[in-house]
């Protein structure tokens, strides 16, 4: 069965610097793979994915993700955060391929961005 | 093009009332899913559809149940509520082809007393 892990679950940062949040998955077949932000009591919101071509995708806001398949990770990373920046981050995954895949998520990961 | 559509918004039920959460797209999108959001716990699958008479469990189905009798609805259905119930579901729908990936409703958050 797939899985995904998000390694933490809070993340502080200070302004203008950088940051990484990470997400690693289990699955034995080939998978989509997703980031969405949630703000606080709002929906979900994409800011990337990967289905297949470039290992390096980017999103809105600034936000870039690689997917690594040795080691099953899909990293999100920007190279300055705002203020703005302040929310929830939640990986996903899809399997496909063969049987219909269902969106598995991560437990998120809350980004505070500090002045 | 409303995209995916949740009603209510908010509500709250007491211990052992039932409800029907709602959940429609106008995009003809085959597939449609369910979810619950709870603090620390992400979002967990609760139910799925493939298509119009098609539904399948999730990671956490228990005390809810499902139907599919049309390709635009996907009715979330509590029984007889309970306070563990208490959470924020979010419905969507999956988009194939060149745009694959998922549509979510704005959610409906659930307060079970």
């Amino acid at each position: 069965a797939q899985s995904v892990t998000q390694l933490d679950s809070q993340v502080p940062v200070f302004e203008e610097a950088p940051v990484e949040l990470r997400c690693n998955y289990s699955s034995s077949v080939s998978v989509y793979l997703f980031w969405y932000v949630q703000y606080p009591n709002q929906g979900l919101q994409l800011l990337l994915k990967y289905l297949s071509g470039s290992t390096l995708v980017k999103g809105i806001n600034g936000f870039e993700a690689e997917f690594n398949k040795s080691q099953t990770s899909f990293h999100l990373r920007k190279p300055s955060v705002h203020i703005s920046d302040t929310a929830e981050y939640f990986c996903a995954v899809e399997n496909y391929g063969g049987s219909q895949g269902n969106l598995i998520f991560g437990k998120g990961t809350k980004l505070s961005v500090k002045p | 093009n409303a995209g995916v559509t949740q009603t209510p918004k908010f509500q709250v039920l007491k211990t052992g009332q039932s409800m029907t959460l709602q959940c429609a797209q106008d995009m003809n999108h085959e597939y449609m899913s369910w979810y619950r959001q709870d603090p620390g716990m992400g979002l967990r699958l609760i139910h799925y559809s493939v298509g119009a008479g098609i539904t399948d469990q999730g990671e956490v189905p228990n005390g809810y149940n499902v139907s599919r009798s049309t390709t635009e609805d996907f009715p979330l259905r509590l029984l007889s509520a309970a306070p563990s119930q208490t959470s924020v579901y979010f419905c969507a729908s999956r988009r194939t082809g060149n745009n694959y990936g998922y549509t979510f409703g704005s959610g409906t958050r659930l307060t079970v007393v």
